[in-house]
């Protein structure tokens, strides 16, 4: 199986900071990266598709990069709708893997 | 607008049988083009994929559940169906449906809301 690693596991910030969330694979997995964010009690959203696709309805502020093996996703002006989980996924192959995820918190 | 809908016992005795279903709305499962999957969250813990379906195929499964998950689709209902045979507690969490593009590469773009199993006796 395919490893994703996320860091950092949590992060403080305030509204309007500008945040940067990395994933790294475990092995090329090309650009098929999606990200994902996740309320308490909630299902998870999709952010961002094959690497840096914005999907329909998301705000432009969230982007996406990265190749190979290491990703980053940006939030470039922290809203306070913007706390929550993240989640990198890889859909290279079967079995689809997860990261740990990134609790990112108000300040 | 696609939406997705689980349902099954919030409460599953170890070593039986989880058995969960899916209603989709706004959309048949058997016009194609989607994989329709089942995912997990263990209490406080990230994601874990159980595995997908097409209409058509045949399902793929995370080897993580050593073959004791079955996924099917009733296309009368519009709805599919996920059976855990020779459950832990191990295997309390959330559990979600979700819908993913016919690419392999594809995101998971729309799920439900999720439905918690507990097991225990």
């Amino acid at each position: 199986d395919i490893q994703m690693t996320q860091s950092p596991s949590s992060l403080s910030a305030s509204v309007g900071d500008r945040v940067t969330i990395t994933c790294r694979a475990s092995q090329n997995i090309i650009s098929f990266l999606n990200w994902y964010h996740q309320k308490p009690g909630r299902a998870p959203k999709l952010l961002i598709y094959t690497a840096s696709s914005l999907q329909s309805g998301v705000p432009s502020r969230f982007s996406g990069s990265g190749s190979g093996t290491d990703f980053t996703l940006t939030i470039s002006s922290l809203q306070p709708e913007d706390f929550a989980t993240y989640y990198c996924q890889q859909s290279y192959n079967f079995p689809y893997t997860f990261g740990q995820g990134t609790n990112l918190e108000i300040k | 607008q696609v939406q997705l809908q689980e349902s099954g016992p919030g409460l599953v005795k170890p070593s039986q049988t989880l058995s969960l279903t899916c209603a989709v709305s706004g959309g048949s499962i058997s016009s194609g083009g989607y994989y329709w999957s089942w995912l997990r969250q263990h209490p406080g813990k990230g994601l874990e994929w159980i595995g997908c379906i097409y209409y058509s195929g045949s399902p793929y499964y995370n080897p993580s559940l050593k073959s004791r998950g079955t996924i099917s689709l009733d296309t009368s209902k519009n709805q599919l169906s996920l059976n855990l045979s020779s459950v832990t507690a191990a295997d309390t969490a959330v559990y979600y449906c979700a819908r993913r593009a016919g690419k392999v590469t594809a995101p998971f773009d729309y799920w439900g809301q999720g439905t918690l199993v507990t097991v225990s006796s």
